[in-house]
């Protein structure tokens, strides 16, 4: 079974600073899928960024972006020019793709990240 | 606002009781997914319909069952409720099997 492991329950970052959050995971297939969510005071559960591990490029969504590591099964979270709205708790997920199949997300216990004005 | 509605928004239940939760997902997503977040075990993959068909389990206990209708709506049914079901139970819908995940804004459970 597939772990994922978020070695820091909580970061501090001053606004407008940059931020790195942690993610490790352990797999054994070869193809799969990563994800970052984000989870605000509201509850809601909001897609951040999303990698395919047969992608070697690191994908970006404007101020987000990750640093894939495919060999070290590690998945980081950079986000830049931190907002006061970026506080929330943040989670790592992968979900593995076998041949057609399907399954749910593997999350992280999660980060706290709190931004300081 | 992700487009998959659930409800109702809160729940509260006695010990020993079944309840339904609902889930409508995103306008011409066929895949399903149910998750459970509790401080206990963090948020866990429960199971997961396609077009109707129960495609991948996860953590689900048995007295959880869930199914999706032909107008691709879920629900999700808890019954001999305990304590520790208490958690927010989110429903989530994707396009097809292999795209991004979107969440509704889930279940609050309370069993007292």
């Amino acid at each position: 079974a597939q772990t994922v492991t978020q070695s820091q329950p909580e970061m501090s970052v001053q606004e407008a600073e940059t931020v790195t959050l942690s993610c490790t995971y352990d797999t054994s297939e070869s193809d799969y899928y990563l994800f970052w969510y984000k989870q605000p005071p509201s509850r809601q559960m909001i897609l951040v960024i999303r990698q395919e591990a047969y992608k070697q490029q690191n994908a970006t969504e404007n101020r987000f972006s990750v640093n894939f590591q495919k060999a070290a099964k590690s998945f980081s979270l950079k986000i830049s020019d931190s907002q006061l709205g970026d506080a929330a708790m943040y989670f790592c997920a992968y979900r593995s793709w076998s041949g057609g199949g399907a399954d749910g997300l593997t999350f992280g216990k999660g980060t706290h990240l709190i931004i300081q004005p | 606002d992700s487009g998959v509605t659930q409800t109702p928004k809160h729940l509260i239940t006695a010990t020993g009781q079944r309840v339904t939760l609902r889930c409508s997902p995103r306008s011409g997503d066929l895949s399903v997914y149910w998750y459970q977040q509790s401080l206990d075990q963090g948020l866990q993959f429960l199971i997961q319909y396609y077009n109707g068909e129960e495609r991948a389990k996860g953590n689900i206990l048995e007295r959880f069952s869930a199914q999706q209708f032909p107008d691709l709506h879920s629900e999700l049914n808890l019954s001999s409720l305990e304590l520790g079901d208490s958690a927010l139970y989110f429903c989530a819908s994707s396009a097809s099997e292999s795209t991004e995940q979107y969440f509704g804004p889930g279940t609050r459970l309370t069993v007292t």
